[in-house]
């Protein structure tokens, strides 16, 4: 019963590398949704896919692309990583984008970038 | 804009102490309200939620009530355990951006023994 797998969960990069993180869900959900977490500032969403093969900014999205790879995969990719991209990075996915749809989340990715 | 503000932490409190998380809202609308719960090294759990006024969200003995008049979802617990020890998230759910989530910035809970 995996629910969300998120990979890799620690990554150290430095500036300007690029990396894709990966996020898995085996509960035949809709939509998918990556979030990033910084100190005193909740959670705030970067992109998401109300359904396969679509992909919508959220609040947060400059500096990041993303993918809608298949239904259960949907990957964040940071083409040229820069300091304020350090947080803790997490996927999570919902049956629908109603409005009270319970979101599942993964355990998350610590990212830094130097 | 719509946003959510919960009191800043840590809140320390000791077993079987009585918890109050407070939270309020701006949003245009009637939005959805949330709990979520993130334990130590995990990703955010749903804790309870309300989708309409006075309505009450329960679980795991966490209580929240839905109050339109004040713009408010205090969260409620009679007698913390240490494994409350948690950062708790309030949430309000819009129409814009798919339904997206806006989270207030987590209160750290410890409880100690």
């Amino acid at each position: 019963n995996a629910g969300v797998t998120q990979t890799p969960k620690f990554q150290v990069l430095k500036t300007g590398q690029s990396m894709t993180l990966q996020c898995a869900q085996d509960m035949n959900h809709n939509s998918m949704y990556w979030y990033r977490q910084d100190p005193g500032m909740g959670l705030r969403l970067i992109y998401y896919s109300a359904s396969e093969g679509t992909t919508d900014k959220g609040e947060v999205p400059n500096g990041y692309n993303v993918s809608r790879l298949n239904k259960r995969e949907f990957s964040l990719r940071l083409e040229s990583a820069a300091p304020s991209q350090t947080s803790v990075y997490f996927c999570a996915s919902s049956e629908g984008t109603g409005a009270y749809e319970k979101l599942f989340f993964g355990s998350g990715t610590q990212l830094s970038v130097l | 804009g719509d946003s959510v503000t919960q009191m800043e932490g840590p809140v320390t409190l000791s077993e079987e102490a009585f918890l109050t998380i407070n939270c309020t809202y701006t949003a245009t609308g009637y939005p959805s309200l949330f709990w979520y719960v993130q334990y130590p090294g995990e990703g955010l759990q749903l804790l309870l939620k309300a989708t309409k006024a006075d309505d009450k969200g329960s679980n795991k003995g966490f209580e929240a009530t839905y109050r339109k008049e004040t713009t408010s979802f205090h969260l409620e617990k009679g007698s913390v355990q240490v494994s409350d020890s948690a950062v708790y998230f309030c949430a309000l759910r819009l129409m814009e951006y798919g339904n997206k989530l806006v989270f207030g910035a987590g209160t750290i809970l410890r409880v100690k023994s």
